[in-house]
């Protein structure tokens, strides 16, 4: 089945640091890729997305790049602030039958220190 | 324009109860998925309705059922809790429920005692 691996957390960083969170994924076909952010006692809101292989998602200084031959989608950010404090998830949906599925990796804590 | 609306924000209930959830999507997306949210389970897929029909559906128990009006909104239905029940329930919409980004509202959080 379709499958999302994030590095496992907590990621502990201080303001202005280089930020990555990896995540692979397992699909059969060409799915479309996802990050979402999830603050305290929030729903999740959509970071990036990409729906092609060497696609680069990017929004708010975070970027993600769609790499099929290693399925692979990390999020990286080069200067980190302590707003960006919050979960992240990575998510793929398969396409063709997966109407509205999303499946999600287990989530990323971050942590941003002044 | 408005987001995508979940009400109650939070709800506790007794074992054997039922309860139901409530979301209004984006004007305009005519389909809404539902995910569980736990911190043992993570997120997981419940369901998806579009134009009133369920086209896709996760590996949740039958207690687990839902439905979409003719205006799009959706309610979720919970029979016979259960105390694993307790959980972050989200809703989400998208334009037609393919691979477009779905927007999530910021759930209904409910206790079961």
């Amino acid at each position: 089945g379709n499958s999302v691996t994030q590095m496992e957390g907590p990621v502990t960083l201080s303001e202005e640091a280089f930020l990555t969170i990896n995540c692979t994924y397992t699909a059969t076909g060409y799915p479309s890729l996802f990050w979402y952010v999830q603050y305290p006692g929030e729903g999740l809101q959509l970071l990036l997305k990409a729906t092609k292989a060497d696609d680069k998602g990017s929004n708010k200084g975070f970027e993600a790049t769609y790499r099929k031959e290693t399925t692979s989608f990390h999020l990286e950010k080069g200067s980190v602030q302590v707003s960006d404090s919050a979960v992240y998830f990575c998510a793929l949906n398969a396409g063709g039958t997966s109407y509205g599925k999303l499946t999600f990796g287990q989530g990323t804590i971050l942590t941003v220190h002044p | 324009k408005a987001g995508v609306t979940q009400t109650p924000r939070y709800l506790i209930k007794t074992r054997g109860q039922q309860v139901t959830l409530s979301c209004s999507p984006i004007s305009g997306h005519r389909s809404v998925s539902w995910y569980q949210q736990t911190p043992g389970q993570g997120l997981q897929f419940l369901f998806e309705y579009f134009s009133e029909t369920q086209r896709n559906k996760g590996n949740f128990p039958g207690r687990f059922s839902g439905r979409q009006f003719s205006n799009s909104r959706s309610e979720m239905n919970v029979s016979t809790l259960e105390l694993g029940d307790s959980a972050l329930y989200l809703c989400a919409s998208s334009l037609q429920g393919g691979n477009q980004p779905q927007h999530f509202g910021d759930g209904t959080r409910l206790s079961i005692l």
